[in-house]
C-alpha cells in the first residue's frame, strides 16, 4: 500500500472550514484514499473514501487531485467536537491482509 | 442498529495472568480485525479473521497472543502470561466485506488493558 504524508498538527477556528491535506505520491491505479478520525481515546471513525472523483457525504468532502498524488479532506464548518486525529490511508485490493495502515495522522485542534 | 461491541471496556491484569478480550461485530459483518494502540502511538494491525478462519495474522506477536472467531459467538483476542508491555488499547473493527470499495471498517470503543 502507498505511503501517506500528513502535517502532524493543524488549528482551525470553530465554524470555519478545516482543510486537511494528504500526500500519496506513490499511489497506484487501483488504490483508494480513505479518511478516518480518532477522537480522544475512542475507536477510529470512518469518514469518507474515494478513488479519483471528488466525494461528499454528511460528514465531509474529499478532493483528490487529477494526478491522484494528493488529496484534501474538508470539514465545511468545523465544531469543537471535530477535534481529533485525522488519518489518511491509501488502500488497494492487492493486499490479502486487508488491514488499515495508520500513520501519524494530523492532530486537528478546533478552537473557539 | 448496534455497532461493534467490545468487552470489557477496561481490564486490569497482574503480570503472568491471562487476558481475554471480546468483540461482537456489527450485524451482517463477517470480517473482524484487531488493532493495538500503545500509549501515545498509532494503531497497529494485529490480525484479520473471518468466521472460523484466520486470514492474516502478520501483525500478531509470535508468542502469547492468539485470536479466534468461532462460528457462533464473538471474536476473542487472548493474551497469555501478560507483561507490562501489553498494556494498551485494543480495538476491534468489522466490515461486511474484505474487498474495496465496500471496505469501510467500523471500530468498537476498545478495551483498555492495564497490566500491573
Amino acid at each position: 500500500d502507498a505511503k501517506t504524508t500528513q502535517p502532524p498538527s493543524m488549528d482551525c477556528a470553530e465554524g470555519r472550514a478545516a482543510n486537511l491535506p494528504c500526500n500519496h505520491s506513490t499511489i497506484s491505479g487501483n488504490e483508494y484514499v480513505y479518511w478516518y478520525r480518532q477522537i480522544h481515546s475512542q475507536g477510529p471513525q470512518y469518514i469518507i473514501h474515494g478513488l479519483k472523483n471528488n466525494e461528499t457525504n454528511e460528514m465531509a468532502s474529499l478532493i483528490i487531485t487529477e494526478d491522484r498524488k494528493s488529496s484534501t479532506l474538508i470539514l465545511p464548518h468545523a465544531t469543537l467536537r471535530d477535534t481529533a486525529v485525522y488519518y489518511c490511508i491509501v488502500r488497494g485490493n492487492n493486499n490479502a491482509g486487508n488491514m488499515l495502515t495508520f500513520g501519524g495522522g494530523t492532530r486537528l485542534m478546533v478552537k473557539p | 442498529n448496534a455497532g461493534v461491541m467490545q468487552n470489557p471496556r477496561h481490564l486490569v491484569r497482574r503480570r503472568g495472568q491471562e487476558a481475554r478480550l471480546r468483540c461482537s461485530p456489527m450485524k451482517g459483518h463477517s470480517h473482524v480485525y484487531w488493532y493495538r494502540q500503545l500509549p501515545e502511538e498509532g494503531l497497529k494491525f494485529m490480525v484479520y479473521l473471518q468466521k472460523e478462519n484466520i486470514i492474516d495474522e502478520s501483525g500478531m506477536p509470535k508468542e502469547r497472543f492468539s485470536a479466534e472467531f468461532p462460528k457462533e459467538g464473538p471474536s476473542i483476542l487472548r493474551i497469555q502470561q501478560v507483561v507490562r508491555g501489553d498494556s494498551a488499547a485494543y480495538f476491534c473493527a468489522s466490515s461486511p466485506s474484505g474487498r474495496v470499495p465496500t471496505y469501510e471498517q467500523y471500530f468498537g470503543p476498545g478495551t483498555r488493558l492495564t497490566v500491573t
